[in-house]
C-alpha cells in the first residue's frame, strides 16, 4: 500500500460546481497536511495548510482532515475556470523525513 | 519575503552531455532545500534534500548528484545525461523538514 493515494483524474466540472478532491494515507503518524495547486508548466503553490484533524476555510477553499479515517479533502466552492490545475496533497513524514506528496488530481472547470 | 529562483527555465541537451541546474533562495537563512523531478503522470519524485551546507541526502540512486556550496544555493548536476533524465525539475525550500515547502518555477529539461 502506498503511503499517500490520490485519484489522478482528470476531473471535469462545470463552472460554479462544488469540487471535492481527496487523499487517503496509511501512516497514522502524519500530523501536518497541505494542499498545493500546480498550473501547467509552473511550480506548485501552497493553497492550504492544516494541523491534525478538523476544518480550515480560506475564501472558496475548505480543507478537511479526518485522522481517524486517514482521509483528507479539499473543497472548492463556486469553481471557476481559473481553478483548472493539478491539485497535490502533501503531509509530513515520520521523524525528520520530508513531506510525502500525492501524485495529484487534474481538475478542469468548464465555462 | 522569501523568493526562490531557478535557472535555466528550459534546457535541451544531447545524451551524454553534462548538466548543471541552479537554485537560490533569498530572504531567509539556513533553509532546507530540495530537488524534485516531475515526469508526466508520475507525480513529484524527491531526488535530494539538504539541511545545511555540504549536507546532502539522496533519495534515489541515479546518475544525478547535488551540492550545496553556500547556505542558499543548491545545485543539481550530472556528468552524463540519459534520455530518462528528461523531465520538469523543481527546487523547493522549507524552514524544517516537516514544514511547508515552497517551490521555484522549475526547469524543463529535454534530453535528446
Amino acid at each position: 500500500q502506498k503511503e499517500v493515494e490520490q485519484d489522478p483524474g482528470p476531473l471535469s466540472v462545470p463552472e460554479g460546481a462544488i469540487v471535492s478532491l481527496n487523499c487517503t494515507y496509511s501512516n497514522s503518524a502524519f500530523q501536518y497536511f497541505m494542499w498545493y495547486r500546480q498550473y501547467s508548466r509552473k511550480g506548485p503553490e501552497l493553497l492550504m495548510y492544516t494541523y491534525s484533524s478538523g476544518n480550515k476555510e480560506d475564501g472558496r477553499f475548505t480543507a478537511q482532515v479526518d485522522k481517524s479515517s486517514k482521509y483528507i479533502s479539499l473543497f472548492i466552492r463556486d469553481s471557476q475556470p481559473s481553478d483548472s490545475a493539478t491539485y497535490l496533497c502533501a503531509m509530513s513524514g515520520p521523524g525528520n523525513t520530508p513531506l510525502v506528496f500525492g501524485k495529484g488530481t487534474r481538475l478542469s472547470v468548464i465555462a | 519575503s522569501q523568493t526562490i529562483h531557478q535557472w535555466p527555465a528550459t534546457l535541451v541537451q544531447p545524451v551524454g552531455s553534462p548538466l548543471s541546474l541552479e537554485c537560490t533562495v533569498e530572504g531567509t537563512s539556513n533553509p532546507n532545500l530540495y530537488w524534485y523531478r516531475q515526469a508526466a503522470g508520475r507525480g513529484l519524485q524527491l531526488l535530494f534534500y539538504s539541511v545545511g551546507i555540504g549536507q546532502i541526502s539522496s533519495e534515489v540512486p541515479q546518475n544525478l548528484s547535488a551540492s550545496r556550496p553556500q547556505d542558499r544555493q543548491f545545485i543539481l548536476s550530472s556528468k552524463k545525461l540519459l534520455l530518462s533524465d528528461s523531465g520538469f525539475y523543481l527546487c523547493a525550500w522549507s524552514f524544517g523538514t516537516k514544514e511547508t515547502q515552497y517551490f521555484g518555477p522549475g526547469t524543463r529539461l529535454l534530453v535528446l
